[in-house]
């Protein structure tokens, strides 16, 4: 029981180029969230996807789209990234809502240069 | 607009003592409070919740206490021990944001030996 990982782990970009972070979960959750964490700024959701084939906007979605391939996958893309996307990015997992306990990925670092 | 916040961007403490940590909100609609433990390049781990009908809560060494009136709520850990050291981040849900965590900026907690 992996429980939720990420990948890849770092990546480093260039300004305009293109990418998607991938999310996976083996618990069988509902739920699925991606947030960024800056620093003094905590952790803000970029989207959720509160089940299969649903999708909604968080408070920084600008920049970002992200797609739920399955029950299973949450990824994240960036379709051209921006020197103010280089943030760490988490995803997080929930069995149906945001007063169940979220799970958390360990991160990916993402630098734009 | 910072809807939940943590004030002290950092607090050192020693082992055996009691660790307090502090949060406050604006958002008269959250009703769901949570604690989460970030230790460096892992993702945050739940540590704790408290439900708005209750004012405290309990959970070993850690107890959550929730004042409405004033829209505070902090985090006391007695004894604190090393192994706490760590960022701590509160997080609110509620409201139209029923679904979707609200974090502040996060307390890193330093105990000292």
């Amino acid at each position: 029981n992996a429980g939720v990982t990420q990948t890849p782990k770092f990546q480093v970009l260039k300004t305009g180029q293109s990418m998607t972070l991938q999310c996976a979960q083996d618990m069988n959750h509902n739920s699925m969230y991606w947030y960024r964490q800056d620093p003094g700024m905590g952790l803000r959701l970029i989207y959720y996807s509160a089940s299969e084939g649903t999708t909604d906007k968080g408070e920084v979605p600008n920049g970002y789209n992200v797609s739920r391939l399955n029950k299973r996958e949450f990824s994240l893309r960036l379709e051209s990234a921006a020197p103010s996307q280089t943030s760490v990015y988490f995803c997080a997992s929930t069995p149906l809502r945001a007063t169940d306990t979220q799970y958390f990925g360990p991160g990916t670092r993402l630098t734009v240069l | 607009d910072q809807q939940v916040k943590q004030n002290s961007p950092s607090l050192s403490v020693q082992e055996g003592r009691i660790s307090i940590l502090n949060c406050d909100y604006t958002n008269s609609m959250f009703d769901y409070f949570l604690w989460y433990k970030k230790y460096p390049a892992e993702g945050p781990t739940f540590l704790i919740s408290i439900s708005s009908i209750k004012d405290k809560n309990e959970d070993g060494r850690f107890t959550v206490f929730l004042n409405k009136s004033a829209k505070h709520l902090s985090l006391h850990i007695v004894p604190s021990q090393p192994g706490d050291s760590a960022v701590y981040f509160c997080a609110a849900t509620g409201g139209t944001s029923y679904g979707k965590l609200t974090f502040g900026q996060g307390t890193i907690l330093t105990v000292h030996p």
